[in-house]
């Protein structure tokens, strides 16, 4: 069972440039989360979506932008990269609002 | 605006000892899950506490729930070095909301 696939798994970028973080589910879960963890920290809402078509802000979402087409895919898109970006991206999945969420193994990003 | 906070941040015991992790959130929430996360990996669901009074047990680990207080613990039994990593918490109205995570080690 592949479960939450991420790619990229690590990637450098320079400020300004622009890049597609991409997160697949094949457990046709309904709701999707992207979350960003810096260094020692814990994790920040950054966008949810609720199912196809349905997206939402969460606790940090200025400097990127989701789309939410297909079930299954659940892109983040970052536009005009700066070094504040650099973190570690997760993207995770649940069922429904009130059941366990499973992650990807993550997105490690650099912007120099 | 849900608010999750746990404490302490940072947990150093020794093998064989017992402890209890804190979560408290701000708003109504009947659902609180707790995660693993071992040094630069991904995270590992733990526990779903889904009704105020839900307790949930594995191996040395054990959650709880009380939603009136707007608190969930984590209570660990005879720590062993295995169980180092850090532990979050999460609450749940429309948006799933982590806490700040407690780093714990567990020495000899």
């Amino acid at each position: 069972n592949a479960g939450v696939t991420q790619t990229p798994k690590f990637r450098i970028l320079k400020i300004g440039q622009s890049m597609t973080l991409q997160c697949a589910q094949d457990m046709n879960h309904n709701y999707m989360y992207w979350y960003r963890q810096d260094p020692g920290m814990g994790l920040k809402l950054i966008y949810y979506s609720v199912g196809a078509g349905i997206t939402d802000k969460g606790e940090v979402p200025n400097g990127y932008n989701v789309s939410r087409s297909t079930t299954e895919d659940f892109p983040l898109r970052l536009e005009l990269a700066a070094p504040s970006q650099t973190s570690v991206y997760f993207c995770a999945s649940s069922y429904a609002g009130y059941t366990e969420a499973f992650f990807g193994q993550g997105t490690r990003l650099t912007v120099v | 605006e849900l608010k999750v906070e746990q404490n302490p941040l940072f947990l150093s015991m020794q093998e064989g000892k017992n402890y209890t992790i804190y979560c408290n959130y701000s708003t109504t929430s009947d659902r609180l899950y707790w995660y693993r996360q071992d040094p630069g990996k991904s995270l590992e669901s733990l526990f779903v506490l889904l009704s105020n009074g839900a307790v949930k047990q594995e191996g040395r680990l054990m959650a709880s729930l009380d939603t009136k207080a707007r608190l969930s613990t984590l209570h660990i039994t005879a720590a062993v070095h295995d169980l180092s990593a850090t532990y979050f918490c999460a609450a749940n109205t429309d948006k799933l909301i982590f806490g700040t995570g407690t780093r714990l080690q567990v020495f000899p």
